[in-house]
């Protein structure tokens, strides 16, 4: 069965960058997400990647995959206070399952 | 262009009352999820729709709990007898149909379920 980890915590300061790593267990072929909550509220979608990719790159957002470690990391690029928020990373095997497996998330505090 | 919407937002009952959640997907969403996420830990799947069939039930969806989605539009979630471990944030989501990437799962803002 399918098993992401994370670590729980990062504090980074402001304009420093910030890398977030996940490491997930499913050996199939599969989709992997990060999503970011803030405080109270839902999940937004910040960008994704499937695991016949290496790395995709979005504005401040570059998502590296090992697919061999099953090692995928969020760098965020010049850290805003505004980027303080729960980090999560998702897969989803490319079985026809539809059903995200999460971390438990990783907190960014980002110091001014 | 309007997001996944869920109502209410806050919900506090007492142990054994039932209680129904909604949630509205993005229009033209076919596919529609929810997940329940506890204080400090990441979202858990329960179950999953494609129009008005639900095709994925989790395990932690017990025989207290009922999902729906009647016309494969909006979706409503039942919890009957509540007991104090469903207190947590109820999450909904929906996808376009087809595979791989369009397939993402966009969130709503939650129902937070507090059991008294």
């Amino acid at each position: 069965g399918e098993d992401v980890e994370q670590s729980l915590f990062l504090s980074v300061r402001e304009g420093d960058s910030s890398v977030i790593n996940c490491t997930y267990t499913d050996s199939s072929s599969t989709y992997l997400y990060w999503y970011k909550q803030e405080p109270g509220a839902g999940l937004q979608l910040l960008t994704y990647i499937f695991s016949n990719m290496d790395m995709k790159q979005d504005q401040r957002l570059t998502v590296l995959l090992n697919k061999k470690d099953k090692h995928l990391s969020l760098r965020i690029a010049d850290t805003q206070t505004g980027d303080s928020a729960i980090y999560f990373c998702a897969e989803r095997p490319d079985t026809g399952r539809r059903a995200l497996t999460f971390g438990s998330g990783t907190r960014l505090q980002v110091q001014p | 262009d309007t997001g996944v919407s869920q109502d209410p937002r806050h919900k506090i009952t007492k142990r054994g009352q039932n209680v129904t959640f909604r949630c509205d997907p993005i229009s033209e969403h076919n596919r529609l999820y929810w997940y329940r996420q506890t204080l400090g830990q990441g979202p858990e799947f329960l179950t999953y729709f494609q129009n008005e069939a639900q095709l994925e039930k989790s395990r932690l969806l017990s025989d207290r709990f009922s999902a729906e989605r009647p016309k494969g539009s909006f979706s409503t979630l039942e919890i009957q007898r509540t007991e104090q471990g469903d207190s947590a944030m109820y999450l909904c989501a929906s996808s376009p149909s087809g595979g791989g990437y369009t397939d993402t799962q966009y969130f709503g803002p939650g129902t937070r379920l507090t059991v008294l």
